[in-house]
């Protein structure tokens, strides 16, 4: 099956600066890449989500790159804020059916 | 309001005795999922549902069953939990709005059931 990894699993960043967390998958299948995130006692919510036949795709303070050959795609948060701190996790999906997640990543935006 | 309903949200349970947990979403979604989260592991998709009577096996089903019978819910069923199943518990449903190789859409999640397996 698929294969998902996340890094950095904890990520601090001041107020203002920009934020990265990658991802890399195994199965070139794979083709549907959405990331989620999670606030504390609550379940994950769709931040920005990626398709295949896209290269990068960007909504306000957050994009997400995907690059198909090197299997791997990247969340960026730019001008980053204290509401942006929660867990941040990636999936890949092939045509929506099966999901495979990463573990993870802890924001945490230092006022 | 759109949303996908869980319960119970808390449960605490003995080794061997049969527990559902329900999902609800009013949304006429197609699609439906259950997740477990467990520190360090992410989400893991038990099973998913493409539909009425469609259900199939996701990373992580041993020791799980569901059922679809109406579009709305997907109750999951565990028929003699062990201490392994503790963990929190999501549903999910999404649309299927695309047809093929793009297909692919959001998921909304329900608020979890966290499950204790003594």
């Amino acid at each position: 099956g698929e294969n998902v990894e996340q890094h950095p699993s904890t990520l601090s960043v001041q107020e203002g600066d920009s934020a990265v967390i990658k991802c890399t998958y195994s199965d070139s299948a794979s083709n549907y890449f959405p990331w989620y995130k999670q606030e504390l006692g609550k379940g994950p919510q769709l931040i920005i989500d990626i398709r295949s036949n896209v290269g990068e795709k960007k909504d306000q303070r957050i994009a997400v790159t995907l690059n198909k050959t090197a299997k791997h795609f990247s969340l960026h948060i730019t001008e980053t804020q204290p509401e942006d701190s929660a867990v941040y996790f990636c999936a890949a999906s092939v045509a929506g059916n099966q999901f495979y997640f990463g573990t993870g990543t802890s924001l945490t935006v230092i006022p | 309001e759109a949303q996908v309903t869980q319960n119970p949200r808390y449960l605490i349970t003995v080794t061997g005795k049969k527990l559902t947990v329900t999902c609800s979403q009013n949304m006429n979604h197609e699609y439906m999922s259950w997740y477990r989260q467990d520190p360090g592991l992410g989400l893991r998709q038990i099973y998913y549902s493409m539909n009425v009577e469609v259900t199939d096996k996701g990373d992580v089903p041993e020791g799980y069953k569901v059922s679809r019978k109406e579009k709305r819910n997907f109750p999951l069923i565990l028929e003699s939990p062990s201490p392994n199943q503790t963990s929190l518990y999501f549903c999910a449903s999404s649309s299927i709005s695309l047809a093929g190789a793009l297909r692919g859409d959001t998921q909304y999640f329900g608020p979890g059931t966290r499950l204790t397996v003594l």
